[in-house]
């Protein structure tokens, strides 16, 4: 079963606006991570949050983890176009392997 | 440049082929892993081997094989395709495990069972 459940599924904003997306999970972690797929391609790793961490920044990028709800989200601040791409959370619950959500799909418009 | 390769891109199998997906990497990792993609499903976890020599189910993973041929190789066998196979499929490595490092992913193979 899936992990990690994004919300929202699809996101459409204006270049500069910030996207704002979440990540529940249900059982208990030692990380999560982010990443991002762009159309075609394989995904790329973007940020990791371990479970004793509040909030994490990279860039443009800031995640939070609330292990009380069981839930991440992912901001991304000033977006651009080429910010447009599918974002995957994903959890390590200490079985060596990530589950990954379903994704969401951001559309950045120019 | 270094990271994970996997071949073939493409490819289309009748139903009751064979094949083998191949993936290899160069940055010296020590997991190595098999996802399938389809839509609305996210990545599943088809198998992994956590270090070489050692190989592990994972969430779905009837219908296939693996071999871990050395560090640097992992390669997922089809023995007999069937349309619920048509998918991406994604290898990714790590580091060691997931406990610190993130992984990194081959550009896919995208099958197509008919």
């Amino acid at each position: 079963s899936q992990q990690g459940e994004e919300d929202p599924q699809a996101l459409s904003i204006q270049e500069g606006e910030n996207a704002t997306m979440n990540c529940s999970y249900k059982t208990s972690i030692n990380n999560l991570q982010w990443y991002r797929q762009n159309s075609g391609r394989g995904l790329v790793h973007l940020i990791l949050i371990r479970s004793n961490e509040r909030e994490k920044h990279s860039g443009r990028l800031r995640v939070t983890l609330d292990t009380s709800k069981k839930s991440s989200s992912l901001l991304i601040t000033a977006s651009r176009a080429a910010d447009t791409a599918s974002y995957f959370c994903a959890t390590d619950d200490g079985n060596n392997r990530l589950a990954f959500g379903k994704g969401n799909q951001v559309v950045v418009i120019p | 440049n270094a990271g994970v390769t996997q071949t073939p891109k493409f490819q289309v199998l009748k139903t009751g082929q064979s094949m083998t997906l191949q993936c290899a990497q160069d940055m010296n990792h020590n997991s190595m892993y098999w996802y399938r993609q389809d839509p609305g499903m996210g990545l599943r976890l088809i198998y992994y081997s956590a270090s070489e020599g050692t190989t592990d189910k994972g969430e779905v993973p009837n219908g296939y094989n693996v071999s871990r041929l050395n560090k640097r190789e992992f390669s997922l066998r089809l023995e007999s395709a069937a349309p619920s196979q048509t998918s991406v499929y994604f290898c990714a490595s790590s580091r060691a495990g997931t406990a610190n490092y993130g992984y990194t992913f081959g550009s896919g193979t995208r099958l197509t069972v008919v």
